[in-house]
């Protein structure tokens, strides 16, 4: 049963536009999320995350965006860089469980010049 | 160093043999838990460590595997009887306290395959 699921596996953007990621999740206690950004043989790395509580976090060129009515989010980045081709993986903790992450799929996404 | 380190990077092993994976945490670091990223698949969740014990193990996919944590810094993640379903990247990250909402930095993983 996936709880988080990111349906596109990969995304292709020319550099300088936008690049939308989504991810979906079915469990309501849900209330924060996270993405996480990897490059090939590495770890995964913390990029921007967002609590219930907010429909919106920015962090430089990445925002996220949650929809708890849908559940729904997305990770937008702009403008799009080269330098920003990676695995994302967004991930989700449920409220009261510890510190157990439940991860989508990823989405891997290519920016070209 | 200041990051999550693992080791091996890669390890290749045969069915039916035991293999270890090391992960050291961030220094200070009071939380660890460990990953697993099989082909084409999102990160599944094995076990976390708040200090030396386990509060949630529920990941662990068989008795064939376990991990414990010494001094509340390095784990060690043990597969015995290895099959060719556990080749797969194994990653370890720590949070400086355990509970959400806390950041879970990762290490680079080892790469496990099992012939």
């Amino acid at each position: 049963d996936q709880q988080v699921k990111q349906n596109s596996p990969s995304l292709s953007v020319q550099e300088g536009r936008i690049s939308i990621l989504n991810c979906d999740y079915t469990n309501s206690m849900f209330d924060y999320f996270l993405w996480y950004k990897k490059y090939p043989a590495e770890g995964p790395t913390f990029l921007i995350s967002i609590s219930s509580i907010k429909d919106k976090n920015e962090d430089g060129r990445f925002t996220v965006f949650l929809n708890k009515s849908a559940k729904h989010l997305s990770l937008h980045i702009v403008p799009s860089q080269p330098g920003d081709s990676a695995v994302y993986f967004c991930a989700s903790y449920e409220y009261n469980q510890g510190g157990k992450l439940i991860f989508g799929q990823g989405t891997e996404l290519s920016v070209k010049p | 160093g200041a990051g999550v380190s693992q080791s091996p990077s890669n390890k290749v092993t045969e069915k039916g043999k035991d293999v270890e994976l090391r992960c050291d945490p961030i220094s200070g670091h009071t939380a660890l838990y460990w990953y697993r990223q099989s082909l084409g698949q999102g990160l599944e969740f094995l076990i976390y460590f708040q200090g030396n014990s386990a509060p949630d193990k529920s990941g662990l996919p068989s008795d064939r595997f376990s991990a414990e944590r010494t001094g509340g810094s390095v784990s060690t993640l043990t597969i015995q009887r290895t099959q060719q379903e556990d080749s797969a990247v194994y990653l370890c990250a720590s949070s400086l306290a355990p509970g959400y909402q806390e950041t879970q930095y990762f290490g680079p993983g080892t790469r496990l395959l099992v012939l």
